[in-house]
């Protein structure tokens, strides 16, 4: 059975780090395209980034020089490390898998950011 | 490219059938076009891909089609448990990955 478990959400202040994983399990993550989608509360759904199973790695103009994805073979996890963390950054981060690059099959639950001072 | 999706809100009965729009700025790829389903409190579901091919598992009551700027998603005989934020995305070169802002199918 295919599972993405997202963990690392939490408070943390302006200017923060801080680092989101995803584990998966049922598949290897090397062999599909990795992404991150975030959800500010009440909002709709917005891409982060995305590791593609080529390794090349792309991010959205919103955090581009600020977040970096990236991607454990041994431990099968995904990652997706956070710098200058802003007010704006505040939403539940989703990890997804795609074996086609132009869409996702699979989504995990969740991990809250909540950037406050 | 911006995706807008209309209506905002759609409140029909169940066993009705639900039309929910998704427009492109510019003409995109019909292989390229996507439909996501968010229950309250659940993550995204992929629906459809490729603008018309329902994914593993989704029933026949979910269609999607169109083609150049406007595409269609439709839920054919409403059940209850298709209370959802409907969403589509686009995969595109700039951003990569575009969503629509959503319509909420609420079920009376």
């Amino acid at each position: 059975e295919v599972q993405l478990v997202e963990s690392g959400g939490g408070l943390i202040q302006p200017g923060g780090s801080l680092r989101l994983s995803c584990a998966a399990s049922g598949f290897t993550v090397s062999r599909y395209h990795m992404t991150w989608v975030r959800q500010a509360p009440g909002k709709g759904l917005e891409w982060v980034s995305i590791f593609y199973s080529g390794g090349s790695t792309y991010s959205a103009d919103s955090v581009k020089g600020r977040f970096i994805i990236s991607r454990d073979n041994s431990t099968n996890t995904l990652y997706l490390h956070m710098n200058s963390l802003r007010a704006e950054d505040t939403a539940l981060y989703y990890c997804a898998r795609g074996l086609r690059s132009d869409y996702f099959d699979s989504w995990g639950q969740g991990t809250l950011v909540t950037v406050s001072s | 490219i911006v995706l807008t999706q209309s209506p905002g809100t759609l409140s029909l009965s169940p066993g009705e059938r639900a039309t929910l729009s998704c427009r492109a700025s510019q003409s995109v790829s019909n292989s390229y076009l996507a439909w996501y389903q968010q229950k309250p409190g659940q993550a995204p579901r992929l629906l459809i891909y490729g603008a018309s091919s329902r994914a593993t598992g989704i029933p026949d009551r979910f269609s999607g089609s169109g083609s150049g700027t406007d595409f269609t998603l439709t839920i054919s005989r409403l059940e209850p448990e298709d209370l959802a934020v409907y969403y589509c995305q686009h995969y595109g070169r700039s951003p990569l990955y575009t969503f629509g802002q959503g319509t909420k199918l609420e079920i009376k």
